[in-house]
């Protein structure tokens, strides 16, 4: 059981729209608290596609972008391309553990 | 660009210890964090603990306090995990990280870039 947690899956159509959520608490999530994204490709290494909760890292396309609210964060991919298809992780710091946190991965499927 | 080499696959024997090491180009090893995440066959990402090179402090996942130590080598610019007493649920992809800056906090700090990864096989 993740203490961050998303959703298993999303699909979407080529060119549409899709969000995927990562549920915290007040003890990863919140105003102190940032929140990271990562796209990970089966066979790779987790790649960072948002740092910061909403700060895109040279290279990575704006279809990307994140934001966070109260104690839940959102990626969104915008325009979805067949080359988004992928793992994604939200990642936080809880702060009772005192430990780096992920939620449980979303697999994104283009239709 | 920093680049986190890591060794190569391994096989090992339940009860045994692996240890696996992750190499970082450039000059700026001890100045940030590194850390290990493992994700076991078709699972998610777990954090297993971190090195801070400069300081010689490492901290871990409850789950992984006893079982695991993470060190540095500053002179070789190498990371290391150690993991004991394995079992069969610690096959698994092992990934170092390093935290994207210097700052020694986890609270804010993320993980970029990272190593390819190790895959260690524990089977008898």
């Amino acid at each position: 059981q993740s203490v961050l947690t998303q959703p298993p899956s999303v699909s979407g159509a080529p060119g549409q729209q899709v969000t995927i959520s990562c549920t915290g608490s007040t003890s990863t999530i919140g105003p102190f608290f940032d929140v990271h994204w990562y796209q990970q490709f089966p066979g790779t290494a987790p790649k960072l596609l948002i740092y910061g909760n909403d700060n895109r890292p040279s290279g990575v396309p704006d279809r990307f972008s994140a934001s966070k609210s109260g104690t839940s964060a959102s990626l969104v991919i915008t325009g979805l391309q067949a080359e988004d298809e992928a793992d994604y992780y939200c990642q936080a710091y809880e702060t009772g553990l005192g430990e780096v946190v992920f939620g449980g991965g979303t697999k994104l499927t283009v239709l | 660009q920093v680049q986190l080499v890591q060794s190569g696959a391994e096989v090992k024997k339940p009860g045994s210890s692996v240890k696996v090491s992750c190499w970082a180009s450039g000059d700026t090893f001890s100045t940030y964090t590194f850390n290990w995440v493992r994700q076991a066959p078709g699972q998610g990402l777990e954090w297993m603990g971190r090195v801070i090179p400069f300081l010689d402090v490492s901290n871990y996942a409850q789950r992984f306090r006893g079982r695991a130590t993470i060190t540095a080598d500053k002179s070789t610019s190498t990371a290391y995990m150690e993991l004991a007493n394995l079992t069969s649920e610690d096959t698994a992809v092992y990934f170092c990280a390093r935290f994207g800056t210097p700052d020694t906090a986890m609270v804010k700090n993320w993980l970029d870039p990272w190593g390819q990864g190790t895959l260690v096989i524990v089977s008898s």
